[in-house]
């Protein structure tokens, strides 16, 4: 066990919808990574908050976003979804105040779009 | 950016060989290189990482070893078993930057 929790563990819904992931990190850990794992693009981030505040965007979709809140959990907004967005979201949470860097990731939210 | 290459992608063994995954980069910036296991439908797993000051680690059977220069760095399993078989990851990032991933290679361990 990790420490980081996700929730909910699956999650289908079908095209056009909207969703709330949400993950808490590792206790003491000010950053939250979002990661999506889909058969053809492998691990790919999404968007980094680090105590509250957005610090890095990668290939996450204008439909996506995410905030960080107060006591550090995040949530990760998925709207208008489309078949092509069923993947396996994952949060990491990682100390990030000095070296070394882990992240440790959560169990990840399976999400299937019908 | 930050690009991640990964070789090979599916690797079969025998139990008891030893299985050798590598990994080239491209920002000379990164300095930090972990290795992920994971398992079918479960989270990554890190087994294993090394910093840009540091040329090889090891931890039992695993080990890691890194060339700056060339910009590569493997993943060296000794003594493979069974249980050893799932998809690894290796990654790269630098300060207090997100993970890049590469494409990640199957291994398959027959006993």
């Amino acid at each position: 066990d990790s420490g980081v929790t996700q929730t909910p563990k699956h999650l289908i819904t079908a095209t056009g919808q909207r969703v709330t992931l949400r993950c808490s990190p590792r206790s003491g850990d000010l950053s939250v990574y979002w990661y999506q794992q889909s058969l053809d693009q492998g691990l790919q981030f999404l968007i980094h908050y680090y105590n509250g505040e957005e610090r890095a965007k990668g290939n996450i979709l204008e439909r996506f976003s995410a905030q960080q809140f107060p006591d550090l959990h995040s949530e990760l907004n998925l709207s208008s979804l489309e078949l092509g967005d069923s993947a396996l979201y994952f949060c990491a949470s990682s100390a990030d105040s000095r070296f070394p860097y882990e992240q440790y990731f959560g169990p990840g939210t399976r999400l299937t779009v019908t | 950016g930050e690009n991640v290459e990964q070789h090979p992608s599916t690797l079969s063994v025998q139990e008891g060989d030893s299985a050798v995954i590598k990994c080239t980069y491209s920002d000379s910036a990164s300095n930090y290189f972990p290795w992920y296991k994971q398992e079918l439908g479960k989270r990554p797993q890190l087994i294993i990482d090394i910093r840009s000051n540091v040329g090889e680690k090891k931890d039992q059977r695993i080990a890691v070893t890194l060339n700056k220069t060339a910009k590569h760095f493997s993943l060296h399993i000794t003594e493979t078993q069974p249980e050893d078989s799932a998809v690894y990851f290796c990654a790269a990032s630098s300060t207090l930057r997100e993970l890049i991933f590469g494409q990640g290679t199957e291994l398959s361990v027959k006993p």
